[in-house]
C-alpha cells in the first residue's frame, strides 16, 4: 500500500510555544490530505481537509487560527499548533488520498504533550 | 445524529476462531464507501478492507471479509482464524458521496478486540 510519513512521531513542548507537524506522502501524489485528532480510547475526529494549493476546510468547532494547515505541495502538508496549551495534548494523525483512489492512507501519528 | 455506530466497545475471541465486529451506518446518499481500519497500540491506522455502495459482491481481503447488508445498513467485519497479532482497536468508517466531493471519512467509536491464546 501507499506510504505516508509523519514527523515528529513524538513531541513535548512548553505551554505557549508553537509546534509544527509534517505529513508526507512518500510514493504518490496526494491531492487531498486530512488531519485528525484522537484522544485516548476515543475515535478519530476530523479537524480539517486540505487540498494542494488552496485553503484548508476546517470542521465545525476547530479554531483556524490555532491549528494552521498548509498544503504547499502534492506530497507535503503541515499542521502548526500555535500557542499550545495542555488541553491540546493529543494524538494527531494525518491521512492522504490520491485523486484517483478511494482509500485514505494514514501516517503513523504524532503524540503531542504540552506541559 | 451518529452516522457510524459500533456497539461493541470490547470483544474477546479465542485464537484461531472467527470473530465478527459490528458496524451500522446511516446515510441518505446513494453513493458511499465503507472502510475498516485496524489501530494497534502503536497508533498507526492500517487499512483493512473497502466496500462501495454499488459493489455487488462482499469485499474480501485475505482473512478479512465484509458482510455488507445494504438494506439493513450494516457492514460487519469478519476476521477468520484469529491470531494474537489481531489484538487491536478496529474502526469502521464511511465516506459519503463521490470521491471528488471531499472524501472525508466519518469514524465509528471503535471496538477493542482481544485475542486469547
Amino acid at each position: 500500500g501507499a506510504v505516508v510519513s509523519q514527523h515528529p512521531s513524538r513531541v513535548i513542548c512548553k505551554s505557549g510555544t508553537s509546534v509544527k507537524i509534517e505529513c508526507r506522502s512518500l510514493d504518490f501524489q496526494a491531492t487531498t490530505m486530512f488531519w485528525y485528532r484522537q484522544f485516548p480510547k476515543q475515535s478519530l475526529m476530523l479537524m480539517a481537509t486540505s487540498n494542494e494549493g488552496s485553503k484548508a476546510t476546517y470542521e465545525q468547532g476547530v479554531e483556524k487560527d490555532k491549528f494552521l494547515i498548509n498544503h504547499a505541495s502534492l506530497t507535503l502538508s503541515t499542521l502548526t499548533v500555535t500557542s499550545a496549551h495542555p488541553e491540546d495534548s493529543s494524538f494527531y494523525i494525518c491521512s492522504a488520498r490520491s485523486g484517483l483512489g478511494n482509500t485514505q492512507y494514514f501516517g503513523p501519528g504524532t503524540r503531542l504533550t504540552v506541559l | 445524529a451518529q452516522k457510524i455506530t459500533q456497539t461493541q466497545p470490547g470483544m474477546f475471541v479465542q485464537e484461531k476462531e472467527a470473530v465478527t465486529l459490528d458496524c451500522t451506518y446511516d446515510t441518505s446518499d446513494p453513493s458511499y464507501g465503507l472502510f475498516w481500519y485496524k489501530q494497534p497500540s502503536s497508533g498507526e491506522m492500517i487499512f483493512l478492507i473497502y466496500q462501495g455502495s454499488y459493489d455487488q459482491q462482499n469485499a474480501t481481503e485475505g482473512r478479512y471479509s465484509l458482510n455488507f447488508q445494504k438494506a439493513r445498513k450494516s457492514a460487519n467485519l469478519v476476521i477468520s482464524a484469529s491470531q494474537l497479532g489481531d489484538s487491536a482497536m478496529y474502526f469502521c468508517a464511511m465516506r459519503e458521496g463521490f470521491y471528488n466531493q471531499g472524501g472525508k471519512l466519518i469514524f465509528g467509536q471503535g471496538t477493542e478486540l482481544s485475542v486469547k491464546p
